[in-house]
């Protein structure tokens, strides 16, 4: 069975640094990856996503994830934080072969401090 | 537009009863998911419609739980003789095709089954 690992459960980082949540999936054949990011109250909302072609793709607000077929990874960076990015992001693959239905990672809690 | 909208946003249940949640996905959207989202825990995919056909329930845990899409627009998900496990945050997703698209999401409906 597909599976999606995020590694952190929480990310406490102070506002203005760097942040990266790590996500790793469970196979190498043909994926789509996702980020949603769900603020608080809020409904998921996609942040950014890779089909195909170049594997950096970014976000309108500063995101950028980076998909590395050959360590199965789809880590998400921002290099300065702000208190508005305080939020649970989740991380999820489809398969090509399966449809279109989502697998998601556990969600990363982000906590920016001021 | 409008977006994914769900109802009711809260349920209480007591144990053994019946019930009913609803979703109007996006107008015009072909493809409808549903998820479950227990606390603290990422979004397990349930079921997938493409118009009023329900081609994947893999993810539904028991045979009381029963999705239709009659008319290819509206859904409504539907839990039998309710068990407390059966609380969660029920998601419900539409896109427009299947191969990548994003996946726009409703509120949810969180159950909870006393």
């Amino acid at each position: 069975a597909q599976s999606v690992t995020q590694l952190d459960s929480q990310v406490p980082v102070f506002e203005e640094a760097p942040v990266e949540l790590r996500c790793n999936y469970s196979s190498s054949v043909s994926v789509y990856l996702f980020w949603y990011v769900q603020y608080p109250n809020q409904g998921l909302q996609l942040l950014l996503k890779y089909l195909s072609g170049s594997t950096l793709v970014e976000s309108i607000n500063g995101f950028e994830a980076e998909f590395n077929k050959s360590q199965t990874s789809f880590h998400l960076r921002k290099p300065s934080v702000h208190i508005s990015d305080t939020a649970e992001y989740f991380c999820a693959v489809s398969y090509k072969a399966a449809g279109n239905k989502l697998t998601f990672g556990g969600g990363t809690r982000v906590l920016v401090k001021p | 537009g409008a977006g994914v909208s769900q109802s009711p946003r809260y349920k209480v249940a007591k144990r053994g009863q019946d019930v009913a949640l609803r979703c109007d996905p996006i107008s015009g959207h072909v493809s409808l998911f549903w998820y479950q989202q227990a606390l603290g825990q990422g979004p397990e995919f349930l079921t997938y419609f493409q118009n009023e056909a329900q081609l994947d329930k893999s993810g539904l845990p028991s045979d009381r739980f029963f999705a239709e899409r009659p008319e290819g627009s509206v859904s409504t998900l539907k839990i039998q003789r309710t068990q407390q496990e059966d609380s969660a945050v029920y998601l419900c997703a539409s896109s427009l095709e299947i191969a990548g698209d994003t996946q726009y999401f409703g509120p949810g409906t969180r159950l909870t089954v006393l």
